[in-house]
């Protein structure tokens, strides 16, 4: 197993289009996380699953944001309707099990709303 | 205020210099993960600790849970540690990380 993968790397979209990426956790890791990282700034928090289930949503998260991971290993997270706001690096991460475990980072997916 | 603190900011050293990062966290933190960013955006995770220091060829993490504060030495700087640095931790009423805004750090030949 490579580590943590991510579809694509980078995606331009124009404004009010719906964009999708791809996360490829770790094979045996039950936990899988999505964050958002702007520029100049941390990453944040969006959403986790453990296996298939998604146990928190941040309030970041909103309703143009979906997540799912339907058989427990890889997830997907669409934004619907872009807006120039979501223009940023999106993180996926995965874990064994709780958060304290290490998390895995994948490449991130850069976007780029026009 | 952010949960999670870092300082400084930004760092610039002269390669083989001593370097520290501070993390400092207002919210309970059962661990804390300590990260590295390098240009382009790829995060490696360097340590995830609980209690006590641990170590990994020139890096050497500590925390202290009690005051809410870890840091991360670089012995012998090398321009290859140019990075950003960045602490995170979960808090016990959830399980998602919080992150600090990072550290960068520039080492020069």
């Amino acid at each position: 197993d490579t580590g943590v993968s991510q579809d694509p790397r980078h995606k331009i979209t124009k404004r009010g289009q719906n964009v999708t990426f791809r996360c490829d956790p770790i094979s045996e890791h039950n936990r899988l996380y999505w964050y958002r990282q702007t520029l100049g700034q941390g990453p944040e928090f969006l959403t986790y699953f453990q296996n298939e289930a998604q146990l928190e949503k941040s309030r970041l998260l909103s309703d143009r944001f979906s997540a799912e991971r339907p058989k427990g290993s890889f997830s997907t997270l669409e934004i619907q309707r872009t807006e120039q706001g979501d223009s940023a690096m999106y993180l996926c991460a995965s874990s064994l099990d709780r958060v304290a475990e290490t998390q895995y980072f994948g490449p991130g997916t850069r976007l780029l709303v026009l | 205020k952010n949960e999670v603190e870092q300082s400084p900011q930004n760092l610039t050293a002269q390669e083989g210099e001593f370097i520290t990062i501070n993390c400092s966290y207002s919210v309970g933190i059962s661990a804390l993960h300590w990260l590295q960013q390098h240009p382009g955006g790829g995060i490696v995770s360097l340590f995830m600790l609980s209690s006590g220091k641990k170590k990994h060829g020139r890096l050497i993490a500590t925390i202290n849970i009690q005051e809410k504060h870890s840091s991360l030495h670089i012995t012998a700087s090398h321009p290859r540690d140019s990075a950003v640095y960045i602490c995170a931790g979960p808090s016990t009423n959830t399980d998602k990380l919080i992150f600090g805004t990072g550290t960068r750090l520039q080492v020069f030949p």
